[in-house]
C-alpha cells in the first residue's frame, strides 16, 4: 500500500532557531494531514492539520505548509524551545468514503532535538 | 476538551496469559476508535478500527483472534491480547473519533511488556 515517509529522521537545532520539519507522501487520494508531536513514553499530540484545498495553515509558532504538486508536506516551528523535543509524525487520512474513511497513514517520525 | 484515557498505563504479564487493554473518551461520544501499535523507534502501525456496536476491521497482518476488540459503548473500546508472548511487546495506542469530525485523539498508551 501507499505510505507517508520523511526525508530526516533526526533533526536537532538550537534553541531559538526555526525548524523545518518535511515529509513525503505519495497517496494522491489523501485529502488531510496531520502533524503530531510525541514525546517520549506517551501517545501522539495533535500540532496542526491541513486539508487537500489548502497550501498553506498557521497555529501559535507553527505552520504547515502544502505542495500537492509534489506531495510534500512539512512542518515549520518558530522560535523552537528545549520543550519541542519531541518525535514529530505527519499522518494523512486517505481520503473520505469506503473503508478507509478516518483511517491515518504515519510517516516514520522524526527526532526533534532542541539544545539549550 | 476531547481528552481520550487508556488503562493500564503499563503491565506485564506472563506469556501465554491475556490482557485487557480499556481506552475512553472521557468528554466525548466516540463513534470510531482505533488501535495503534508501536514498537521502539518506530511508527504507529494501525492494527484496527472499531466502530461503536459492530466487528472491528482489522488491518492485513493482524490477527483478529489474538487481538480482540470490543466498543460496547461510545465511551468505551477495549483490545485484548489473548496469549500473549515476548513479541508482543509493545506499546499499545488508541485513538478516538468524533463523527463527522476528522481530527483523531490519542491515548497516553499503554507499555505491554511479556515475560
Amino acid at each position: 500500500g501507499e505510505s507517508v515517509g520523511l526525508h530526516l529522521p533526526t533533526l536537532s537545532v538550537q534553541e531559538g532557531d526555526n525548524s523545518i520539519i518535511n515529509c513525503a507522501y505519495s497517496n494522491s487520494a489523501s485529502d488531510y494531514f496531520i502533524w503530531y508531536k510525541q514525546e517520549s513514553g506517551k501517545g501522539p499530540q495533535f500540532i496542526i492539520d491541513i486539508r487537500s484545498n489548502m497550501d498553506k495553515r498557521q497555529g501559535q509558532r507553527v505552520t504547515v505548509l502544502l505542495n500537492k504538486t509534489v506531495k510534500h508536506l512539512s512542518l515549520q516551528i518558530a522560535a523552537t524551545q528545549p520543550g519541542d523535543s519531541a518525535v514529530y509524525f505527519c499522518a494523512e487520512n486517505q481520503g473520505a468514503g469506503g473503508t478507509s474513511y478516518g483511517k491515518l497513514t504515519f510517516g516514520q517520525g522524526t527526532i526533534l532535538t532542541v539544545h539549550p | 476538551g476531547a481528552v481520550v484515557s487508556q488503562h493500564p498505563s503499563w503491565v506485564i504479564c506472563k506469556s501465554g496469559t491475556s490482557v485487557k487493554i480499556e481506552c475512553r473518551s472521557l468528554d466525548f461520544q466516540a463513534t470510531t476508535m482505533f488501535w495503534y501499535r508501536q514498537f521502539p523507534k518506530q511508527s504507529l502501525m494501525l492494527m484496527a478500527t472499531s466502530n461503536e456496536g459492530s466487528k472491528a476491521t482489522y488491518e492485513q497482518g493482524v490477527e483478529k483472534d489474538k487481538f480482540l476488540i470490543n466498543h460496547a459503548s461510545l465511551t468505551l473500546s477495549t483490545l485484548t491480547v489473548t496469549s500473549a508472548h515476548p513479541e508482543d511487546s509493545s506499546f499499545y495506542i488508541c485513538s478516538a473519533r468524533i463523527a463527522g469530525v476528522d481530527t483523531q485523539y490519542f491515548g497516553p498508551g499503554t507499555r505491554l511488556t511479556v515475560l
